[in-house]
């Protein structure tokens, strides 16, 4: 089982609609997970951090299930400017090096009008 | 946030040569990370770049092939050694600028390596 899981995607969705990403962690242990986005040809930028009691940033919300080992992305009413690919990150070290980012190899949302 | 700038944006090399990727941030920060972003795959880190001391690297790579340097707070080079088409690649530095190492990760522009 790979370390981070993702839907493989593409999404394709009409602008408004409210679309969920999955991601799932092999590593009980780890301790924090991000949502990053990343444009076409462009570096990945942090989205959201995913706190373990769940968190919302306007049309954006993470949650994280620590018994399923999964956290997911949810986004509502869809903007074209959000077409991009959706990467999940996990640190699995406890203690370590928090630069030691596990991606997931990340989902393509393509929002259409 | 920070500015991190990386240069070059993108290189075609030839197989057997080397390139040094450098690395420019505008604030001093502890600890700065080169990651690899090959075709199609995820983010990979390659190591961790620390002022005063050897890089400490993944599992999968090494000193000799992944030089780097870290002279001061704000700057570090990553050298990608005797390349080969497989070493074709995105590379991007990043630091963490969510305070006590959060993992809240910002990323250089990166720099697109193509070997031939």
């Amino acid at each position: 089982r790979k370390e981070v899981e993702q839907d493989p995607g593409p999404f394709n969705v009409p602008e408004g609609a409210t679309v969920a990403f999955n991601c799932t962690y092999s590593n009980s242990a780890s301790q924090s997970f991000f949502w990053y986005r990343q444009d076409c040809r462009k570096e990945p930028k942090l989205l959201m951090s995913v706190y373990s009691s769940g968190n919302e940033d306007g049309r954006f919300t993470a949650q994280l299930n620590r018994a399923s080992q999964y956290i997911s992305l949810l986004i509502r009413d869809s903007k074209l400017s959000d077409s991009a690919t959706y990467l999940c990150a996990v640190n699995p070290r406890l203690g370590g090096s928090q630069g030691n980012l596990i991606f997931g190899k990340g989902t393509k949302l393509s929002v259409k009008p | 946030s920070a500015v991190i700038s990386q240069k070059p944006s993108r290189d075609i090399c030839q197989r057997g040569t080397s390139l040094t990727i450098q690395c420019q941030v505008d604030s001093q920060v502890t600890m700065m990370f080169w990651y690899r972003q090959q075709p199609g795959q995820s983010l990979t880190l390659i190591a961790t770049a620390n002022q005063g001391s050897e890089a400490t690297y993944e599992s999968g790579f090494v000193i000799d092939k992944f030089p780097i340097s870290r002279p001061n707070l704000t700057f570090s080079t990553l050298t990608v050694s005797n390349m080969s088409p497989e070493d074709s690649s995105i590379y991007l530095c990043s630091v963490d600028l969510g305070g006590s190492n959060t993992g809240e990760l910002f990323f250089g522009e990166g720099s697109r390596l193509t070997v031939l």
